[in-house]
């Protein structure tokens, strides 16, 4: 069974911190991961994708990729009260399908 | 990255009865997905609708409940049939983007409610 594990949360932040959130897989044969931001009422949206082991960075995003652990994070920077949402890991398999996390419920306190 | 129209937005229904969900990519793909979510939960996938082929269900799911029409690069419907209220979910299409390190578009899905 493939598997995509995150903590639920709820992650709770103040305004203008890092939030960190972490993701393991157990499909060894995933070849690409993403971090979608969902809303609540809303469909996933795609933040970032990553599948070069080390870290990928767009604007307050950061994702980083360990292959050997089967280890996947998102920090933000800068963390503001409009990324209070939900955040769900993705691992795609070698099917093609996306195999998705818990998500993890972040909270920015202004 | 595809734009996805799914209709319709949000229905309610009679138990017992059919809804069918239909997603219209403004490209040719290739695979589309049919994922679920139910409250509070995270998305599962239901199946993997392929163009001239039979879908392709997962663990869990069975053509006579969920069954799916793909009859062309651009359109599917997914039917959720004699329904119950544990049906009561959130119901997405998606399509890949392209190269590996493209991410998947999502429909704005479908809120349904069985009573």
């Amino acid at each position: 069974q493939k598997e995509v594990e995150q903590n639920s949360g709820p992650l709770s932040v103040p305004e203008g911190a890092i939030a960190s959130l972490n993701c393991t897989y157990s499909d060894r044969g995933s070849q690409s991961f993403f971090w979608y931001r969902q809303y609540s009422g809303k469909s996933p949206e795609l933040i970032m994708s990553i599948y070069s082991n080390g870290d990928k960075e767009d604007g307050r995003f950061t994702a980083q990729l360990n292959k050997a652990s089967q280890y996947v994070s998102l920090l933000i920077r800068d963390s503001q009260p409009s990324d209070s949402a939900t955040y769900l890991c993705a691992a795609r398999d070698q099917g093609g399908k996306l195999i998705f996390g818990q998500g993890t419920e972040l909270s920015v306190k202004p | 990255s595809a734009v996805i129209s799914q209709k319709p937005s949000r229905d309610i229904c009679q138990r017992g009865t059919s809804l069918t969900i239909q997603c219209q990519v403004d490209s040719q793909v290739t695979m589309m997905f049919w994922y679920r979510q139910q409250p509070g939960q995270s998305l599962t996938l239901i199946a993997t609708a392929n163009q001239g082929s039979e879908a392709t269900y997962e663990s869990g799911f069975v053509i006579d409940k969920f069954p799916i029409s793909r009859p062309n690069l651009t359109f599917s419907t997914l039917t959720v049939s004699n329904m119950s209220p544990e049906d009561s979910s959130i119901y997405l299409c998606s399509v890949p983007g392209t190269g590996k390190n493209y991410g998947y578009t999502f429909g704005s899905g479908t809120r349904l409610t069985v009573v």
